[in-house]
């Protein structure tokens, strides 16, 4: 069994709708909390980064960590066809010295 | 400000050759990672720097990989007689320091052996 475990789609939704992207982990010890957003054939760019539970907001974007459930979401309102990508969950904690364990990615399509 | 460059962005070489994958980090990022993303393993974990030190070399797949940093800046990573299941996307990412878990990535190298 993965550590990290995505849903690795396609999802694919309309313009505007609100999208929830998740992963689950095995780990309890993670306590770093990173979602990426990949575009076909760039690096991975860093969207949201979140430490221990908690909710936290960037614009439209909301990353949620339920360390009681080893769950974690992320979720896009007014989602834009520009949001089509893949999306990487990515965890860490301080003993791996920064080493990120990544889920596998979500691929997003947002139609208009 | 400028981001993680790689080069070169594309690498076609035959089975046997070494190469060479070069990182340049962003200016003043200390800590410095290589993963690797192929499409059977995802992103996996190479290696990481922190200066020119490398604490953690625990993903090098084999000892036909190494890596090395100079000048606290620039990283290379080796792969000596590469063989097909070389191939994959190498990504290089830098972080401000060892307590700083946010990474940022670079383009990648796109490596095909044939």
């Amino acid at each position: 069994q993965k550590e990290v475990e995505q849903d690795p789609g396609p999802l694919s939704v309309p313009e505007g709708a609100i999208v929830s992207l998740n992963c689950t982990y095995s780990n309890s010890a993670f306590q770093y909390f990173m979602w990426y957003r990949q575009y076909s054939r760039k690096g991975p760019e860093l969207l949201m980064y979140t430490y221990s539970s908690g909710n936290k907001e960037d614009g439209r974007f909301t990353a949620q960590v339920d360390k009681s459930s080893k769950y974690i979401s992320l979720f896009i309102r007014d989602s834009q066809p520009s949001d089509s990508a893949t999306y990487l969950c990515a965890m860490t904690r301080r003993e791996y010295g920064n080493k990120l364990v990544f889920g596998a990615g979500t691929i997003l399509r947002v139609k208009s | 400000g400028a981001g993680v460059s790689q080069s070169p962005s594309n690498k076609v070489t035959e089975k046997g050759k070494d190469v060479e994958l070069r990182c340049d980090p962003i200016s003043g990022h200390t800590a410095l990672y290589w993963y690797r993303q192929s499409l059977g393993q995802g992103l996996e974990f190479l290696i990481y720097f922190q200066g020119n030190s490398a604490p953690d070399k625990s993903g090098l797949p084999s000892d036909r990989f190494s890596a090395e940093r100079t000048g606290g800046s620039v990283s290379t990573l080796t792969i000596q007689r590469t063989q097909q299941e070389d191939s994959a996307v190498y990504l290089c990412a830098s972080s401000l320091g060892f307590t700083s878990y946010e990474q940022y990535f670079g383009p990648g190298t796109r490596l095909t052996v044939t």
